[in-house]
């Protein structure tokens, strides 16, 4: 399968302070890559969809100014948790999305654990 | 909207048996896509196995097969002869053909393998 990586794996930080999370396709160009959160023993909730040029898509209830998302180029895309808060601790995973016909397939990295004390 | 409906919380399994994992979709749209994803405790998501609606055979992978009915809305995951290592969590998901997209996921499924 592609390969897509993710750093880093695990944060801690203080609150107030501000977070980048890398995603990285690795063997393949990503024109479209997705920021999901997960709760533990919960499923994924996708935050965002970010797309390479353009401004991201939010889902609804997601701040767009305390999640920034940047996709500068066709294998990387960042996510910034701004002014972090004990709140935004979660595992953050990202996905990038492989066009294969129909298939499309989303790829996913290894997530990062963001702890904010 | 898209639903995905695993029912089975957990699962507590016999090395080396076969297991069903359970997912249901609701759907208006008539072109879809349907995943399988593993997430061991490591916390990566790991695809398995791609079924798309339109398609005629049943998916197969490996040890991973997809039983698509697609008149029940089902898209049971089926892994033959169990290993330790298949203990994960097991997430059925769901694309929209059209628009960005964006996956849909069950709640999951926790797979036990007994040794």
């Amino acid at each position: 399968g592609a390969v897509v990586s993710q750093h880093p794996s695990r944060v801690i930080c203080k609150s107030g302070t501000s977070v980048k999370i890398e995603c990285r396709s690795l063997d393949f160009q990503a024109t479209t890559m997705f920021w999901y959160r997960q709760f533990p023993k919960k499923s994924l909730m996708l935050m965002a969809t970010s797309n390479e040029g353009s401004k991201a898509t939010y889902e609804q209830g997601v701040e767009k100014d305390k999640f920034l998302i940047n996709h500068a180029s066709l294998t990387l895309s960042t996510l910034t948790v701004t002014s972090a808060h004990p709140e935004d601790s979660s595992f953050y995973i990202c996905s990038a999305r492989r066009t294969s016909g129909a298939k499309n397939i989303q790829y996913f990295g290894a997530g990062t654990r963001l702890s904010v004390l | 909207a898209q639903k995905i409906t695993q029912t089975q919380p957990g699962m507590f399994v016999q090395e080396k048996e076969a297991v069903t994992l359970d997912c249901t979709y609701d759907t208006s749209d008539p072109s879809y896509g349907l995943f399988w994803y593993k997430q061991p405790s490591s916390g990566e998501m790991i695809f398995l196995i791609y079924q798309g609606s339109y398609d005629q055979q049943n998916a197969t992978e490996g040890r991973y097969s997809l039983n698509f009915q697609k008149a029940r809305k089902s898209a049971n995951l089926v892994i033959s002869a169990s290993q330790l290592g298949d203990s994960a969590m097991y997430f059925c998901a769901m694309r929209e053909v059209f628009g960005n997209e964006k996956l849909t996921f069950g709640t999951g499924t926790r797979l036990t393998i007994i040794p």
